[in-house]
């Protein structure tokens, strides 16, 4: 297994478009999650998925973000109608929540979205 | 509502030297883990050292260790030997409410020749 992968790495978008995101999660992890990180900032929690459930979202996931993970493996993040603000990087982390659960999570190289 | 605080922005270490992050948190939970990761530029963030709150012990990992104080819920970073692929942003992350990290904004070290 090769770790999270994030697609695309970079993302140019002007305002107004919907972008979408992907990330292919550690195969045998069950718990998914997305993070968007600022310039300067820590990681901010958007959602969380377990299996294909999502059971968490944060306020700072707005009606225009809407997340899946349609079979409990990849998830996708899609952004409607971007604004200057969702400029950021865009994070996917993964994890087991078994019972050799060490609450480590395992990120992506995350995607970059620049919205002009 | 759990938060972390890293209370100094930026850090600089000579090679070879120690230097010491500094991390507090707050949370209601009673069994929680904290976390540093390190990420380097445009790369991945990676786990550096883990402690479980219940553990009186201080985590260590090589150069890395940490100091966890419960009652002043307090938990800084030691490097030992900094080397140059040691800079990076680090950030101290608690995980209590059962399903995701809080971050704090992260410290920038700068390692100097």
């Amino acid at each position: 297994d090769t770790g999270v992968s994030q697609d695309p790495r970079h993302k140019i978008t002007k305002r107004g478009q919907n972008v979408t995101f992907r990330c292919d999660p550690i195969s045998e992890h069950n718990r998914l999650y997305w993070y968007r990180q600022t310039l300067g900032q820590g990681p901010e929690f958007l959602t969380y998925f377990q299996n294909e459930a999502q059971l968490e979202k944060s306020r700072l996931l707005s009606d225009r973000f809407s997340a899946e993970r349609p079979k409990g493996s990849f998830s996708t993040l899609e952004i409607q109608r971007t604004e200057q603000g969702d400029s950021a990087m865009y994070l996917c982390a993964s994890s087991w929540s078994g019972t050799d659960n060490t609450g480590e999570l395992f990120f992506g190289e995350g995607s970059r979205l620049t919205v002009l | 509502a759990q938060t972390v605080t890293q209370s100094q922005p930026e850090m600089s270490v000579q090679e070879a030297e120690t230097v010491t992050l500094s991390c507090t948190y707050d949370t209601s939970e009673s069994d929680y883990y904290l976390f540093w990761y390190k990420q380097p530029p445009s790369r991945q963030m990676i786990l550096v050292i883990r402690q479980e709150a219940y553990k009186q012990q201080n985590a260590t990992e090589n150069r890395f260790s940490v100091n966890f104080q419960k009652a002043a819920k307090s938990f800084s970073l030691k490097i030992s030997d900094s080397q140059l692929g040691d800079a990076a942003m680090y950030f101290c992350a608690c995980d209590g409410s059962g399903y995701a990290l809080n971050f704090g904004k992260g410290t920038s070290l700068l390692v100097t020749p």
